[in-house]
């Protein structure tokens, strides 16, 4: 089982509609999450970070926490072409390096 | 600005050669990784660094070395017993607190001829 598992995609949505990204993770004592944005051949950037469970939001952006199934999760509302990009969902604990699923692939039609 | 700084973009190296790959962050961090990120895949951990002058393998260290003599530098070499090491590699720094973020630098795409 992988530490931190993502479906692959693509998640293809119509403009303005909601994507929903899912994330689930092994390390039952996880405390951070992330979830990062990343554009063919550019680096990751941040776009989400939660640490209770809930939720929290950001803009367009709502991150979803639950540890007792151990996942999380991303809603993008009213999604546009510039949200087609990879998703990254990533998880720790303490101060030890992020752990990093493979990746969503979202896109998003005009 | 703060940020992190890679050199260079683009490398290509013949089979053989060893080659190092520059680190450099302003962000008074404690904390530098090195991850490696393949066509379609999440990025896999290669070395980390929590403090000046000590540093522990991630998950797929053999074939790279690294040294951490300065805060603000984490150089990574890749060596000839990499057997696959086309890749784009970043470079990435946290804070000390567990709450910290990532920061990334743009990566390195290194293309073995």
């Amino acid at each position: 089982q992988k530490e931190v598992e993502q479906n692959s995609g693509p998640l293809s949505v119509p403009e303005g509609a909601i994507a929903s990204l899912n994330c689930t993770y092994s390390d039952r004592v996880s405390q951070s999450f992330f979830w990062y944005r990343q554009y063919s051949g550019k680096s990751p950037e941040l776009i989400m970070s939660i640490y209770s469970n809930g939720d929290k939001e950001d803009g367009r952006f709502t991150a979803q926490l639950n540890k007792a199934s151990q996942y999380v999760s991303l809603l993008i509302r009213d999604s546009q072409p510039s949200d087609s990009a990879t998703y990254l969902c990533a998880v720790t604990r303490g101060r030890r390096a992020l752990t990093f699923g493979s990746g969503t692939r979202l896109q998003v039609q005009p | 600005d703060g940020g992190i700084t890679q050199s260079p973009k683009y490398l290509f190296r013949k089979e053989g050669q060893n080659v190092t790959l520059s680190c450099e962050q302003n962000l008074n961090h404690d904390a530098m990784y090195w991850y490696r990120q393949d066509p379609g895949q999440g990025l896999r951990l290669i070395y980390y660094s929590q403090i000046v002058n000590d540093f522990q393998k991630g998950d797929i260290a053999e074939g790279y070395s690294v040294s951490r003599e300065k805060k603000e530098s984490f150089p990574l070499t890749v060596t000839s017993a990499q057997k696959n090491p086309t890749a784009f590699y970043l470079c990435a720094s946290r804070s000390g607190e567990v709450t910290g973020e990532l920061f990334f630098g743009e990566g390195s795409r290194l293309t073995v001829l």
